[in-house]
């Protein structure tokens, strides 16, 4: 059974960063596009992005380019997110999303990690 | 950059009724639209992809239909576990945007 496993809540001050994990087990991890959605509290699904470990290429929202980095660690199957310069309007719960190949849809999910912005 | 229009934002529905909610471009997106059913405090959950294919285990209760600009979601027989927010997605240049989101509440 395909699982993405993300790493547990974060507290963090204005201006620092954070890097958020998304794991995954049951699948061949190169095979897969994952995912970066943001939704702030009470609020909407925001696509971040995406990477494609495969083939070492990302594409960024507009709205998070130059703020926001994806990785890939294909040596432990895990995906990685990291924000910098945060403040409070990226306290939010992230979730990675794992779409296949070339597909637009995201079939698989992350249970989410909030990140909490405060000083 | 794309937009897209969903709507409404909300509605109240009761066990058994049939809803739609719709969704729409602001150009031409093929069939590269997408349905989320997201509960509280979870991840969202697939549910329709292509605009009208069923994603592997949703029941058959729900259908997406629309090509092009204008798309549908409809949900029949509303079952007590349907009530949710639902969201659409579409897929254009390679980038991603999700709909505002449809809250749907039990009448």
């Amino acid at each position: 059974q395909f699982q993405l496993v993300q790493s547990g809540p974060e507290v963090q001050k204005p201006g620092s960063s954070v890097r958020v994990s998304c794991s995954t087990s049951g699948g061949t991890f190169s095979s897969y596009t994952f995912n970066w959605v943001r939704q702030a509290p009470g609020q909407g699904l925001e696509w971040m992005g995406r990477i494609i470990p495969i083939l070492g290429t990302s594409n960024y929202a507009q709205k998070f380019q130059g703020r926001v980095t994806f990785t890939a660690d294909k040596s432990t199957n895990t995906a990685y997110m990291e924000v910098t310069s945060l403040t409070s309007e990226d306290t939010a719960v992230f979730y990675c999303a794992r779409s296949l190949g070339s597909a637009h849809f995201l079939d698989y999910w992350g249970q989410g990690t909030l990140v909490t912005v405060s000083s | 950059d794309i937009q897209m229009t969903q709507s409404p934002s909300s509605l109240s529905a009761s066990v058994g009724d049939s809803v739609t909610i719709t969704c729409q471009a602001s150009h031409d997106i093929s069939n590269y639209l997408n349905w989320y059913q997201q509960k509280p405090g979870k991840a969202p959950n697939l549910l329709i992809y292509h605009a009208s294919s069923l994603h592997i285990g949703v029941p058959s209760r729900f259908s997406g239909s629309g090509s092009g600009t204008d798309f549908t979601f409809t949900i029949t027989n509303l079952q007590p576990e349907d009530f949710a927010t639902y969201y659409c997605q579409q897929y254009d240049d390679h980038l991603i945007t999700f709909g505002q989101g449809t809250r749907l509440d039990i009448k």
